[in-house]
């Protein structure tokens, strides 16, 4: 079984800029969530999608957006890009019963 | 306070070593997960668990509910298990998202 995918794996951006991540789940996988890893912070929620719908979302500013697509394939947007925003950006999705899997991330560096 | 906190935050032992790793906890929870992060930051899912004990090769996690506290064991350490630990909770307000505790670096010595 194919694992979680996510790309690019790494990426730079100019303050200001707009950024899309994608997040391929595991087959049969209708919820991803993502996730912001930084040094000063660890790991924090995003959100999460469930059948195209966002279930949940974490307390980060609007500028953070995603959707999630019918073959559960899943996009997050970051826009007006900051400094603050170089993170490691994880996906994960999520079955009831074998709990989650994650990617490998998308290392953003924002300059 | 942080809703999810694991000691210590780093620890080094030396192989072969029998290693505990603490999770404790404020709120109600559903399930509770075990993560290993190893640099270049992929992230594994050890364990959940939402009583009991489960066992998988070295590693053994347990968890009590009543005490909100769970702990993960690496029996006969090795320097593969260097590696970030991390505890996250599903809470059972319903609100599904995963809470994670700093983490816990483990760096084993040959």
């Amino acid at each position: 079984k194919a694992g979680v995918t996510q790309t690019p794996r790494y990426l730079i951006k100019t303050r200001g800029q707009q950024v899309t991540l994608s997040c391929s789940p595991i087959s049969g996988h209708r919820s991803v969530s993502w996730y912001q890893q930084t040094p000063g912070q660890g790991l924090q929620f995003l959100f999460e999608y469930f059948s195209e719908t966002q279930r949940n979302k974490g307390n980060f500013p609007g500028r953070f957006s995603g959707r999630q697509f019918s073959n559960s394939r899943s996009e997050m947007n970051v826009s007006t890009l900051e400094l603050g925003d170089s993170a490691l950006y994880l996906c994960a999705s999520s079955d009831a019963n074998y709990g989650y899997t994650f990617g490998s991330g998308t290392r953003l560096t924002v300059v | 306070k942080n809703e999810v906190e694991q000691s210590p935050q780093n620890l080094t032992a030396q192989e072969g070593e029998f290693i505990t790793i603490n999770c404790s906890y404020s709120v109600g929870i559903s399930a509770l997960h075990w993560l290993q992060q190893h640099p270049g930051g992929g992230i594994v899912s050890l364990f959940m668990l939402s009583s009991g004990k489960k066992k998988h090769g070295r590693l053994i996690a347990t968890i009590n509910i009543q005490e909100k506290h769970s702990s993960l064991h690496i029996t006969a350490s090795h320097p593969r298990d260097s590696a970030v630990y991390i505890c996250a909770v599903i809470s059972n307000f319903g609100n599904e998202k995963l809470t994670f505790g700093t983490g816990t670096r483990l760096t084993i010595i040959p």
